[in-house]
Order: C-alpha cells, then sequence, then structure tokens
C-alpha cells in the first residue's frame, strides 16, 4: 500500500495550489481519506476528510471556506484544492489512509 | 491551541517504562476512540495504536494505550533508544466536527 503525494512548491500569499494524492495497493473506495500537515518545527495538524465515496466532506477551521476535499475513486486520487493561501499554510501535506498508511508528503511554502 | 492536552517532553532510560497522557473532554476523547502516532525526526507520522488499545501489525507489543473518560495513555514499556520520537494522540471531536490532534510529546531516551 503507497500513498504518493504531489503539487506542492512555492505560491504566493493569496494564491493557490492543487496537491494529489495517488494511491496503489489498497482499494481506494474502501476508506475515508484525510489531508494532515505539519508547519515548520510545529506538530501535526489535521485540515481535511473525505468520506470513502465522496459524499461527506470536512474542514478544520482554518481552512474553511478556502480549501475543496475530492477524490475520483476510478483513479485512485484524492485532491486537496487550496485557494487564498497565506504563510499560515507553510506545511508539509500528508495524505493518510485512515488512519494507518501514509505518504511521505509535499511540502507547500507561501511567501512572496 | 489544541483541545487535547499532552505533556510537551518525557525520558526514560533503556528499559523504563514511560507514561504519556492525552487530556481532551466531552466532545472528544470520552465518545471517541484515540489513536497514537510515533513521529521519528524528518519521517511521516505512523500509527502505533488504534481505538484507544489495538496495535496494528508489525507494531511492537512494548507499546500499549488506555482510555478512561476524558483521558486516554500511551505506555512504552522496556524503553529503546529508537523509540526516541514525537509522540501525538488524536481523535474526533464531536463539537468541531473534525478530527484534532494533540501538541505531541517528545520522548527522550536518556
Amino acid at each position: 500500500v503507497q500513498l504518493v503525494e504531489s503539487g506542492g512548491g512555492l505560491v504566493q500569499p493569496g494564491g493557490s495550489l492543487r496537491l494529489s494524492c495517488a494511491a496503489s495497493g489498497v482499494i481506494f473506495s474502501n476508506y475515508d481519506m484525510s489531508w494532515v500537515r505539519q508547519a515548520p518545527g510545529k506538530g501535526l495538524e489535521w485540515v481535511s476528510s473525505i468520506s470513502n465515496s465522496g459524499t461527506s466532506t470536512f474542514y478544520a477551521g482554518s481552512v474553511k471556506g478556502r480549501f475543496t476535499i475530492s477524490r475520483d475513486n476510478s483513479k485512485n486520487t484524492l485532491t486537496l484544492l487550496m485557494n487564498s493561501l497565506t504563510s499560515d499554510d507553510t506545511a508539509i501535506y500528508y495524505c493518510a489512509k485512515h488512519w494507518d498508511v501514509w505518504g511521505r508528503g509535499t511540502t507547500v511554502t507561501v511567501a512572496s | 491551541q489544541s483541545v487535547l492536552t499532552q505533556p510537551p517532553s518525557a525520558s526514560g532510560t533503556p528499559g523504563q517504562r514511560v507514561t504519556i497522557s492525552c487530556s481532551g473532554s466531552s466532545s472528544n476523547i470520552a465518545n471517541f476512540n484515540v489513536n497514537w502516532f510515533q513521529q521519528l525526526p524528518g519521517t511521516a507520522p505512523k500509527l502505533l495504536i488504534y481505538n484507544n488499545n489495538q496495535r496494528p501489525s508489525g507494531v511492537p507489543d512494548r507499546f500499549s494505550g488506555s482510555k478512561s473518560g476524558t483521558s486516554a495513555s500511551l505506555a512504552i514499556s522496556g524503553l529503546q533508544s529508537e523509540d526516541e520520537a514525537e509522540y501525538y494522540c488524536a481523535t474526533w471531536d464531536g463539537s468541531l466536527t473534525g478530527h484534532v490532534f494533540g501538541p505531541g510529546t517528545k520522548v527522550t531516551v536518556l
């Protein structure tokens, strides 16, 4: 079972970024998925979750209204669309299959 | 500021038993399962305990979890040098309608 995140990078404040998480070796549609982030030198922060079918989504207060989680079970892919980014969103973003498999993370840096 | 409270640090000598607490409330720990994660420096978190006291395959039985009321605990018995890591508790919060992580506890092996 493997999760591989991509899409991170440097973005200006106010900008947008789309993160992806590709799953392999697992029946992706069976599992709820989440994004968790970790700012430099800080602890883990839950960002967003989506049910296995994609019908239910949940967001941390810090990202609600700015981030959108989605999934494509036909492509075994989880996505996080991030808008109106600020420096507080600078972090490593991990995708996780609840909760026993984690990707290595992708780094998002918001700076001018 | 997390709704879960963990001590910032814990330590012990090799072979000792170390316990990490995770304190919450009726909106989280008291009514939902607790998971524990281990994070070694520079690596992704690893699930250590799920559903309060269950160990995933491959996790040594030196690690054990428990829950009572609004608190949960992770115990590491027979502490080893490779246990030096950050440990996080996590659960669902019904009031926040989202998952929450504790602030983390850094375990040092003296």
